[in-house]
């Protein structure tokens, strides 16, 4: 079964700061894969998704890499802002549509 | 585009009592349904996963009688927890996507359960 980590669980950091989320994951044999915000008490917003055919993805500040052979993908959040401050939750889909979540890591972007 | 709706998005109720959760996809037609359940800073565990017009399929260690889904038409499905008890207080996601196997989840607001 396929199983996420995300590093670190907890980050904080000042406004404007450049960060590097982890996520890595068991099974490489994926369809594609998703970087999700949750605010507390929200739903998920998508904020990218990598096919598993490419390399990286980008939207705005953020920029999400794939190494699917080794199981790992990075979110990069460049210039950050407080607004940014939430829950980042990586899923790796499997081919039954099926989404394995990490338990995500708590961003705090200090004003 | 690609609006999911829950309702309600809170609900308390005594131990011992049913109750329902809605999830509409509100401007697509959903080929496929997902609930999943959400402990306090845990990940989002996937219960089951369902299709229009068929029977859901339940992860392994999910109740089926306990956690009944209907997904009766391509915008509503619905999840009841049946005789709910203390620990089955949680936080519950629902997604949608048109193809099922090839498309985008796209998820709903959750609904806070409290089963006093």
């Amino acid at each position: 079964k396929q199983e996420v980590t995300q590093i670190p669980a907890a980050l904080s950091v000042p406004e404007g700061e450049n960060l590097v989320l982890n996520c890595s994951f068991t099974d490489s044999a994926i369809y594609n894969l998703q970087w999700f915000r949750q605010d507390p008490g929200k739903g998920l917003t998508s904020l990218l998704l990598i096919q598993s055919s490419q390399r990286e993805q980008t939207s705005g500040r953020l920029n999400a890499s794939l190494d699917k052979s080794s199981g790992r993908s990075t979110l990069y959040i460049a210039a950050s802002q407080p607004g940014d401050s939430a829950t980042y939750l990586c899923a790796p889909r499997g081919g039954a549509n099926n989404l394995f979540f990490g338990t995500g890591t708590r961003l705090t972007v200090i004003p | 585009g690609a609006v999911v709706s829950q309702h309600p998005s809170r609900v308390i109720c005594k131990s011992g009592t049913s109750v329902k959760i809605e999830c509409r996809s509100l401007d697509f037609q959903a080929t496929t349904m997902f609930w999943y359940r959400q402990f306090p800073k845990k990940s989002l565990m996937l219960m089951a996963t369902s299709n229009e017009g068929s029977k859901a399929t339940y992860e392994q260690g999910v109740e089926k009688d306990k956690f009944l889904i209907n997904h009766a038409s391509l915008t509503l499905s619905t999840l009841t927890v049946t005789s709910a008890h203390p620990e089955d207080s949680s936080f519950y996601i629902c997604s949608a996507s048109r193809q099922g196997l090839t498309d985008t989840q796209y998820f709903g607001p959750g609904t806070r359960l409290t089963v006093l």
